[in-house]
């Protein structure tokens, strides 16, 4: 059994261009949450997704930034118009419910120039 | 917002003692849960415990959780070289979407 999947390991993008960040849960997880981290800091949450819905997008700026979790495929954290302070790792991590443990992936770093 | 807050922020020892690390947090909680961060790598879940719970061990790992006093500790015993990480507390809530908030995390030093 697979671990959380992310890719690309390593992305790096232009201030306008765009990001997107994959993540694969692990098998038979329907639960899928992004975070963010800055050198030195916690993780930050960003959003939490069921299998085609949006459960809490709280953590997630409401401009430029938007994630999915399609019925069949990865989730994806799309960053539009990439700014110098998008610059930071990305890690996706799944559950199969809630208040459960997580599985982390290895994260994007994300590094915009 | 952050949740847990980590103390010490960091902590150096030597291999063979003891590391014990601590977090607070503020609301009411489902769980609580520590993770550990290896640099440049995601997050590994290391013990989970449950509001209705005072303690639990794994291994090496004992974890305590005062709900009165909304803190947790987490304990390692004959620590390693290899047990040099980040650890992070996470707060889980009640409730059908919970999702978990982590604190700032705190940097284990250990020195062979």
């Amino acid at each position: 059994n697979a671990g959380v999947m992310q890719n690309p390991r390593h992305l790096v993008r232009r201030r306008g261009q765009e990001a997107r960040l994959r993540c694969s849960p692990m098998k038979g997880h329907s639960h899928v949450y992004w975070y963010r981290q800055l050198p030195e800091e916690g993780l930050k949450f960003m959003v939490y997704l069921q299998k085609e819905n949006i459960i809490d997008e709280s953590g997630m700026p409401k401009e430029r930034f938007s994630a999915e979790f399609p019925k069949e495929g990865p989730s994806i954290l799309r960053i539009q118009q990439v700014v110098r302070g998008d610059s930071a790792a990305y890690f996706c991590a799944s559950s199969p419910r809630t208040n459960e443990k997580l599985f982390f992936g290895s994260g994007t770093q994300l590094s915009v120039l | 917002s952050q949740q847990g807050e980590e103390d010490p922020q960091a902590l150096s020892i030597q291999e063979g003692e003891n590391a014990t690390m601590n977090c607070s947090y503020k609301t009411s909680i489902n769980n609580l849960q520590w993770y550990r961060q290896n640099s440049g790598r995601g997050l590994v879940h290391l013990i989970l415990i449950r509001s209705n719970e005072r303690e639990k061990h794994s291994g090496r790992l004992r974890v305590t959780l005062d709900t009165s006093k909304k803190s947790s500790s987490l304990l390692i015993t004959a620590s390693r070289a290899a047990d040099t990480a980040s650890y992070f507390c996470a707060t889980g809530t009640s409730g059908a979407n919970s999702k978990l908030t982590f604190g700032k995390g705190i940097t284990l030093s250990v020195r062979p």
